[in-house]
């Protein structure tokens, strides 16, 4: 079946522009998330959306940043006003939703570069 | 704050060699997870282990998790070029949320 699917695979942004985003998850999976990964290194954990809960926002790094999920589905990530600091690989995760032992499938990420 | 700091960053080795990559914490997690990311593409899960002292062994990999569950080992016998990549450890304190350790970046050389 499908994995998860991210696009665009790569974005050039000009500095102050706004950029979205987007992600397919697994159809059926109610757990989704969004990382940042800077320079092949750790994953850093920005949103956390489940099934039709509150999201978790605690790691977005500024106000710049906002996320949504449509009808338990199809996530867009936005970056207002970009900055050179925005520059990184974005990845979703979805999954089951199983606190704890979870088995998050990765798409293949969005490289954001900020000029 | 959680942190998971591994070790070492880099490794480069000749293919056929051993190799320990380690994942340590002052935090107590209730699962650990281990990933491989290959460029291009997202990390994909290699072993969950949730007991202290726990043991898995995934064809020539083998991980372990610490009796007091703060840190965890991945173990390859005679790496290939295949298992060139980065390595990704992540705990979990029973709730949703992934804290990703820093990654060991791997490459095998034929």
């Amino acid at each position: 079946g499908a994995g998860v699917s991210q696009s665009p695979s790569n974005k050039v942004t000009e500095k102050g522009k706004d950029v979205e985003l987007r992600c397919d998850p697994i159809s059926g999976h109610t757990a989704l998330y969004w990382y940042r990964q800077s320079l092949g290194q750790g994953l850093e954990f920005l949103i956390y959306f489940q099934g039709n809960s509150a999201p978790d926002k605690s790691g977005l790094p500024s106000d710049r940043f906002s996320a949504e999920r449509t009808g338990g589905s199809v996530s867009t990530l936005t970056i207002q006003r970009t900055q050179q600091e925005d520059s990184a690989v974005y990845l979703c995760a979805s999954s089951v939703g199983l606190a704890g032992v979870d088995e998050q499938y990765f798409g293949p990420g969005t490289r954001l570069t900020v000029t | 704050t959680q942190l998971l700091e591994q070790s070492p960053q880099f490794l480069s080795i000749q293919e056929g060699e051993n190799l320990t990559v380690y994942c340590n914490s002052s935090s107590v997690f209730s699962s650990l997870q281990w990933y491989r990311q290959e460029p291009g593409e997202g990390p994909v899960l290699l072993v969950t282990v949730v007991t202290g002292g726990e043991v898995k062994k995934l064809k020539r990999l083998t991980f372990q998790f610490g009796d007091a569950r703060k840190d965890s080992s991945l173990h390859i016998t005679a790496a290939q070029p295949g298992d060139t990549g980065l390595y990704l450890c992540a705990g979990n304190s029973g709730t949703y949320k992934y804290i990703f350790g820093t990654g060991t970046r791997l490459k095998v050389l034929a």
